[in-house]
């Protein structure tokens, strides 16, 4: 029962250029989002998150956007550059629960 | 500040053996998540180990357990091995304090044959 859901495998982005991640998610009760970055042979590393009382959160390049009533999420990295070449999990929490539910990942490259 | 550590890295068995991983989180967290990552899949949840117990377990068999220490380092222990137990095993560490998030370890890779 797959309750995230990252439906593009890969993206490939020019250096500058936008890259848009996209999450789908089915659990109504999710009110916690993240998501990770995830380097070859390490492990992933915490980007940026959102809770579900707001529908943007912005740090740097990286800006996440929540619709919840599309159940969607998605994160724009703008200027792309090519150390953002990686694969990228969104994940997500309920309120009482303890356990992350991650999606399958994208893999963006970044090309120069 | 070390953070999250997990031993060995990388480690070969065959179905039916026994193995046990190790995890030391980081400085100042008292809460320790097992994850499991497949082949092409993202981390799947194994259980969480709060204050020596196992807070939430996520829907995997008895053959998996683990066991956290008082200094808040944790084990995962995987018996009678399957060829589907091959995988990156994850570890995270978190606490109140930071703010939800999780800290991964690099993860120890393991190989059923």
């Amino acid at each position: 029962d797959q309750q995230v859901k990252q439906n593009s495998p890969s993206l490939s982005v020019q250096e500058g250029r936008i890259s848009i991640l996209n999450c789908d998610y089915t659990n109504s009760m999710f009110d916690y989002f993240l998501w990770y970055k995830k380097y070859p042979a390490e492990g992933p590393t915490f980007l940026i998150s959102i809770s579900s009382i707001k529908d943007k959160n912005e740090d740097g390049r990286f800006t996440v956007f929540l619709n919840k009533s599309a159940k969607h999420l998605s994160l724009h990295i703008v200027p792309s550059q090519p150390g953002d070449s990686a694969v990228y999990f969104c994940a997500a929490r309920t309120f009482t629960g303890n356990q992350f539910y991650f999606g399958t990942g994208t893999s963006l490259t970044v090309i120069p | 500040d070390a953070g999250v550590t997990q031993s060995p890295t990388h480690l070969i068995k065959t179905r039916g053996q026994q193995v046990t991983l190790r995890c030391s989180p980081k400085s100042g967290h008292d809460t320790v998540s097992w994850y499991q990552q497949a082949l092409g899949q993202g981390p799947q949840f194994i259980f969480q180990y709060y204050e020596e117990e196992e807070r939430q377990r996520g829907n995997f068999p008895d053959r998996f357990s683990g066991h956290q220490y008082p200094n808040y380092s944790s084990e995962l222990n995987v018996n009678a091995l399957l060829l589907g137990d091959s995988a990156l095993y994850l570890c995270a560490s978190s606490s109140p304090g930071s703010g939800e998030k999780l800290f991964f370890g690099s993860g120890t890779q393991l190989s059923v044959l």
